[in-house]
């Protein structure tokens, strides 16, 4: 398996705009995480979801954020508008199972958000 | 949920030598994870320890886990320079499983 991807890797944008950030689990794990990493408050949990279905969005900041999993193999972070505070490096992870029996997260490479 | 403390936050040290880094968390937990990330890259999965276990080893890895006194160290023996980069634990908050990561150790071996 490639492990978990992201895309874009770099994103560089004006404040107002939209910004989508994509993911693809690996195959067959049941929980996607969203996670977003800055030097003042370190890794933050934003969304996580389990069968497709978001289970947990307290950790979302605002309404300008929104997450989606249309499917077990696709995911995405929107941000409408952006606006410089959140530039940081976004975080996609998967884990086959939590619980008793929990299994490591993977995480992929991230995605560098630069608002402007 | 809570958020495990890691210290120091910083430890530089020579190629050769242990590095020791603690963990500390505030209620109960089911499993801690330690993690690390290079510069630039995503975190990867070290260790995980259940909260009925005391200790885990994996290679040059050695993780304790003291629940009484809610801490964990993680030892890394005759470190190397590829060991350089930032490690993380991760506690969940003993009810949902759900980690979640503290700030950090940034470690540099130097060679």
């Amino acid at each position: 398996d490639a492990g978990v991807i992201q895309s874009p890797r770099h994103e560089v944008t004006e404040m107002g705009q939209e910004v989508t950030l994509r993911c693809k689990p690996i195959s067959g794990h049941d929980y996607l995480f969203w996670y977003r990493q800055t030097m003042m408050r370190g890794l933050e949990l934003l969304i996580y979801f389990n069968n497709n279905v978001p289970i947990d969005d307290s950790g979302m900041p605002e309404d300008r954020f929104s997450a989606k999993m249309p499917n077990a193999s696709f995911s995405t972070l929107k941000i409408q508008p952006s606006e410089p505070r959140d530039s940081a490096v976004y975080f996609c992870a998967s884990s086959p199972r939590i619980g008793e029996s929990s299994y490591e997260q993977y995480f992929g490479p991230g995605t560098r958000l630069t608002v402007t | 949920s809570q958020q495990g403390e890691e210290d120091p936050q910083a430890l530089s040290i020579q190629e050769g030598e242990n590095a020791t880094m603690n963990c500390s968390y505030k209620t109960s937990i089911n499993n801690l994870q330690w993690y690390r990330q290079n510069s630039g890259r995503g975190l990867v999965h070290l260790i995980l320890i259940r909260s009925n276990e005391r200790e885990k080893h994996s290679g040059r890895l050695r993780v304790t886990l003291d629940t009484s006194k809610k801490s964990s160290s993680l030892l890394i023996t005759a470190s190397r320079a590829a060991d350089t980069a930032s490690y993380f634990c991760a506690t969940d908050d003993g009810g949902s499983y759900i980690p979640t990561f503290g700030r950090g150790t940034s470690l540099i071996v130097h060679p």
